[in-house]
């Protein structure tokens, strides 16, 4: 069965620093979304993209994210100065084709020290 | 935006019994309300939805109701067994036609103890 695929399974970073977090969304979906859990919350939305740009994006997705689609296969979200409210499991998703149901990655842990 | 509230936050049932999970949500736009279970460390996996144009849904032992007006959703779990143990999210979007969505927004969860 198709899944979404996520690196790293878990990444430690000093507060500042840059990080990049990568997905592969299964093959035939067009939309692709990026979550974040902090750790004993709510899953919360972040940003949603469709036809190689951002067709939407919540009071979080501040100035320090940005999403991008490199190539054909890969959708990326990069926080270009973490900080240690930043610590989080980040999930990406991508939605079948003309049902909506959304399949999460196994995510992503990002802890900001 | 959306708002979704979640009730209880903690619900425990001996096993056998039945549970039920209450949320509401604000923006009558929403079409779509998928429920997640979540375990520990894992991600959320869909257990079930409803759209808009039905008013209930069961898939075996698990249902979900939709009051449009009331503008609230519940699931209801029958013949609980130890591995329905897990937290579970409500959530509400708006579909369109083509296929994509707006980004779901969850509730704030509900941690459901089967106890045996």
């Amino acid at each position: 069965e198709p899944e979404v695929t996520q690196t790293p399974s878990h990444q430690v970073t000093q507060m500042g620093q840059e990080v990049i977090l990568r997905c592969v969304p299964i093959s035939n979906h067009l939309y692709f979304y990026w979550y974040r859990q902090i750790l004993g919350q709510k899953v919360e939305f972040l940003v949603s993209f469709y036809n190689n740009e951002i067709s939407e994006k919540s009071e979080i997705f501040d100035d320090q994210f940005s999403v991008e689609r490199p190539d054909g296969s890969n959708f990326t979200l990069k926080i270009r100065s973490t900080k240690l409210e930043d610590s989080a499991m980040y999930f990406c998703a991508s939605s079948a084709p003309n049902t909506g149901e959304l399949f999460f990655g196994e995510g992503s842990r990002l802890t900001v020290l | 935006g959306e708002n979704v509230e979640q009730h209880p936050s903690t619900l425990s049932v001996q096993e056998g019994d039945s549970a039920v999970i209450k949320c509401t949500y604000s923006d009558s736009a929403s079409n779509y309300f998928p429920w997640y279970k979540q375990e520990l460390g894992k991600r959320p996996q869909l257990i079930i939805d409803i759209r808009s144009n039905v008013g209930e849904k069961k898939d075996q032992r698990i249902a979900v109701t939709l009051n449009k007006t009331a503008k609230h959703f519940s699931l209801h779990i029958t013949e609980t067994q130890p591995e329905d143990s897990a937290v579970y999210f409500c959530a509400a979007s708006r579909l369109y036609s083509g296929g994509g969505a707006d980004g779901l927004t969850f509730g704030k969860g509900t941690h459901l103890i089967i106890q045996p």
